[in-house]
């Protein structure tokens, strides 16, 4: 069954510094992924998402995250990041023809002045 | 224009009630997915309609039950509320069901039993 892991529960980082939130999926075949973000009291925003193609994919708000087949991973980048960049970060996938979006468990982000 | 609209943002009420929360989209998708988000914020998927026809049932309780009138529009009802079935429920909609074009979701309705 496919599944979606992301190891860091919260992080925090300073305003201005760079940003990796990791997720790594498990499929055999190449999966639809997404990166969705949710601030607080806020529903689900889409990021970027990734079906074929280059593998770096560019995002709003500054993002981009980039499709590694030999680590099954999907890591989201911000190079600079704001105070309004903290909420909840999900990394979901999808396979085509099953419909089911499946996603990770969050990583809380934190962003001091 | 807000895409995919849930009412109510809001839901308090006790348990042994029933109650609807209803969704409607204007991008003109054909499916329409209800995703439960429990107190860990963990999301999933409970079920999708295409074209007013069902796809996906979860194993959801039988007290929870879709209905869709039309392709824009997925209610969810709920009998005999428990305060398990506290969560907020997302509505969420696709262009076509298989996965490869993306989802658009509500902002959310909080739903949450005394």
């Amino acid at each position: 069954a496919q599944s979606v892991t992301q190891p860091d529960i919260h992080i925090t980082v300073s305003e201005g510094a760079s940003l990796e939130l990791r997720c790594n999926y498990s499929y055999g075949a190449t999966p639809y992924l997404f990166w969705y973000v949710q601030s607080p009291g806020q529903g689900l925003q889409l990021l970027l998402k990734y079906f074929s193609g280059d593998t770096l994919v560019q995002g709003i708000k500054g993002f981009e995250a980039e499709f590694k087949r030999s680590q099954s991973s999907f890591n989201l980048r911000k190079p600079s990041v704001h105070w309004s960049d903290a909420a909840e970060y999900f990394c979901a996938v999808t396979v085509y023809n099953t419909d089911k979006l499946i996603f990770g468990t969050g990583t809380r982000l934190q962003v001091f002045p | 224009d807000t895409a995919v609209s849930q009412t109510p943002k809001y839901l308090v009420t006790q348990m042994g009630n029933d109650k609807s929360i209803k969704c409607e989209q204007n991008l003109g998708h054909d499916t329409m997915y209800w995703y439960k988000q429990d107190s860990k914020k963990f999301l999933k998927i409970m079920f999708s309609y295409n074209n007013k026809e069902l796809i996906i049932n979860e194993t959801v309780p039988n007290r929870f039950s879709p209905k869709s009138p039309d392709k824009a529009h997925l209610n969810l009802h709920i009998n005999s509320l428990e305060l398990g079935d506290s969560a907020v429920y997302f509505c969420a909609s696709s262009r076509h069901a298989g996965g490869d074009y993306g989802y658009t979701f509500g902002s959310g309705t909080r739903l949450t039993v005394v």
